[in-house]
């Protein structure tokens, strides 16, 4: 798996969009960009991924810069439930493969 | 849909004494299940690979006959902490991958495990 590298906090105030960047200078052209939260105390929980293509689902949108080394994940309208770790994993997509889980983004949400 | 159960959700139990953690893939079959361990202030870290009918495969520093993992049905996955010592309370966590659809991991909410 390519190395991923993201901020370690952020804040956001409620109401706002969120927008967490991942830089992943390293990956592989088969490679896919997945990002995971997990609330305090509780397992991750998935949230979208993309290859190439910008990809938006009912909790995210997930843009993807075309020579692909970055991306940003955009909560468009956060609210005080979306304080948690995001995590930005670069991974193939066989669905068996083992992911690597760095650090990631602290994100809270101000009231 | 996607849901991926643990049981239990935190277990207390006394140094030496043996804990078995249970993972369920509810609405979905999965081949592939994962374990994870995540210390306090941490990220987690995988223990091992489980594929059904066949033995788990381990990272590197996590020792196989302390942790014992049985993958027996596409369903359900087994952890058994064998010998608990304080050093071995964690957050432990599974996932699993479903045979068809979307290829992600979804995770369960997690064991907690406090050994005394």
């Amino acid at each position: 798996d390519a190395k991923t590298t993201q901020p370690t906090s952020m804040d956001c105030a409620e109401g706002r969009a969120a927008n967490l960047p991942c830089n992943h200078s390293t990956i592989s052209g088969n490679e896919y960009v997945y990002w995971y939260r997990q609330i305090h105390s509780q397992g991750p929980q998935y949230i979208i991924h993309g290859l190439k293509n910008n990809e938006t689902n009912e909790m995210a949108s997930l843009i993807i810069t075309e020579d692909r080394k970055s991306s940003t994940l955009i909560l468009p309208h956060a609210t005080l439930r979306d304080t948690a770790v995001y995590y930005c994993i670069s991974t193939l997509n066989f669905g068996n493969e083992k992911l690597t889980f760095g650090t990631g983004t602290r994100l809270t949400i101000i009231p | 849909g996607a849901v991926v159960s643990q049981h239990p959700s935190w277990v207390i139990c006394k140094s030496g004494t043996s804990v078995k953690i249970e993972c369920r893939s509810l609405d979905f079959q999965a081949t592939t299940m994962f374990w994870y361990r995540q210390f306090p202030k941490q990220s987690l870290m995988l223990m091992a690979t489980s594929n059904e009918g066949s033995k788990a495969t381990y990272e590197q520093g996590v020792e196989k006959d302390k942790f014992l993992i049985n993958h027996a049905s596409l369903t359900l996955s087994t952890l058994t902490v064998t010998s608990a010592h304080p050093e071995d309370s964690s957050f432990y966590i599974c996932s699993a991958t479903p045979l068809t659809g979307v290829k992600t991991q979804y995770f369960g909410p997690g064991t907690r495990l406090l050994v005394l």
